[in-house]
């Protein structure tokens, strides 16, 4: 089986830095995912990472370590549209993603 | 990313009817359907996933027989709630993937509300 954690809500304020961390056991690995997710709207891509390391894509990085079990999301210059629940995905050795609960970022000004 | 649609994007039913979603991947061939349901301040739980052609595979306490599931073509599958109940209201999402593909891309949802 796999199980995933992530923290449930974190706070930040509009321009800050914020670092949302994933642990993860799973049965083989596949990939690790993050999805950003609007209230009431489906999730959207952000990244993915299968390699040890970490990878930009312009005011979003995520990072992963295999040997830890460890991920994160990194987000700069945080904007008040950066609020939204932030989803960890990681699939496992079946190829089927399975996600973490989310963790809801606040920015406020 | 890729392009995937839903519909009905809401629906409201009676308690007992039957509920056709449609989620089609309009840019790619999705070999592979997942089907999601989130409930309110929840994660996404899989119920199902299909291979274009054949019976979809469902999850633990997921019954096949109330959610029905059809992946006939690349580009098209269906969820159909059946004698749906007021429990069954969720929030059901589609994610088409291709082989080959390291990205999963999902459908805009489908609120189902039961009365």
């Amino acid at each position: 089986g796999q199980n995933i954690d992530q923290p449930t809500e974190m706070t930040a304020t509009e321009g800050a830095i914020v670092q949302i961390n994933c642990t993860y056991q799973t049965s083989g690995f596949n990939g690790l995912f993050w999805y950003q997710q609007h209230a009431g709207e489906a999730p959207t891509f952000l990244s993915y990472n299968v390699l040890d390391g970490l990878e930009e894509k312009g005011r979003f990085s995520s990072f992963l370590s295999r040997s830890k079990g460890y991920s994160y999301l990194l987000l700069k210059e945080l904007q008040m549209k950066d609020s939204a629940s932030y989803l960890c995905a990681v699939r496992g050795g079946s190829y089927i993603p399975t996600f973490g609960r989310g963790t809801s970022l606040i920015v406020h000004p | 990313g890729a392009v995937v649609s839903q519909h009905p994007s809401w629906v409201i039913c009676k308690s007992g009817t039957s509920v056709k979603i449609e989620c089609r991947s309009l840019d790619f061939q999705a070999t592979t359907m997942f089907w999601y349901r989130q409930f309110p301040k929840q994660s996404l739980m899989l119920m199902a996933t299909s291979n274009e052609g054949s019976k979809a595979t469902y999850e633990q306490g997921v019954e096949k027989d109330k959610f029905l599931i059809n992946h006939a073509s690349l580009t098209l599958s269906t969820l159909t709630v059946t004698s749906a109940h007021p429990e069954d209201s969720s929030f059901y999402i589609c994610s088409p993937a291709a082989s080959g593909k390291n990205e999963q891309f999902f459908g805009p949802g489908t609120r189902l509300t039961v009365l």
